[in-house]
């Protein structure tokens, strides 16, 4: 499975813009690169996901490379409720066992006040 | 609306006795899903159901962990004998369908405190 790399930790000012990287130097051509947070003491939520072009929702926006190797999760605007554990991941579009949700570490998001 | 409701949100329980834990998906979400997070660690995938059957139980770590979901909606996960090593946070998701594209949507979780 192809794998993913996020750095372990982030620290950001409220009302900041954070950036958080993912390298995927491994990805395939039918992965679609998902983002999930998880707050303390929560189940993980659903973020954004894209596959090559970059991508706006009401949560985020999600920028890929051109060559795919990674992407950054970007949130406009920090808030307190943004710190939380974001994980970087990758889904192969059909087959096998896709449905299967892989985490690694993530990076712990801390947002001062 | 509605979302993934688990229960209960936290068990502590004495080791070698049963637990059952329950999943409520969100109504029409035909995947469902367990996983479960030990401390510090990752997501650790168990069982993916397809309506009422399970076609990947692979994820389960022994014949001492079973689950069943009835009526398309409702999941039961049933541990026996449990074990220390059985602590941890599990976590039920379910999803429209099950493609690479779907969100999954994650309950609270319940907290497995095996003493």
């Amino acid at each position: 499975d192809a794998k993913t790399t996020q750095p372990n930790s982030m620290e950001s000012n409220e009302e900041e813009p954070v950036h958080l990287p993912c390298n995927h130097s491994t990805i395939s051509g039918t992965d679609y690169i998902h983002w999930y947070r998880q707050l303390p003491s929560q189940g993980p939520e659903y973020v954004i996901h894209g596959l090559t072009s970059n991508v706006n929702n009401r949560m985020a926006s999600l920028a890929i490379a051109e060559d795919r190797k990674s992407s950054t999760l970007i949130l406009h605007r920090a808030t307190l409720r943004d710190a939380a554990v974001y994980y970087c991941i990758l889904r192969p579009n059909s087959g096998g066992s896709n449905y299967k949700l892989t985490f690694g570490k993530g990076t712990l998001l801390t947002v001062n006040p | 609306g509605a979302g993934v409701s688990q229960s209960p949100s936290n068990k502590v329980t004495e080791k070698g006795k049963d637990v059952e834990l329950r999943c409520d998906p969100i109504s029409g979400h035909t995947a469902l899903y367990w996983y479960r997070q030990s401390l510090g660690q990752g997501l650790e995938f168990l069982i993916y159901f397809q309506g009422n059957s399970a076609p990947d139980k692979s994820g389960l770590p022994s014949d001492r962990f079973s689950a069943e979901r009835t009526g398309g909606s409702v999941s039961t996960l049933t541990i026996q004998r449990t074990q220390q090593e059985d602590s941890a946070v599990y976590l039920c998701a379910s999803s429209f369908s099950s493609g690479g594209t779907d969100t999954q949507y994650f309950g609270p979780g319940t907290r497995l405190t095996v003493l």
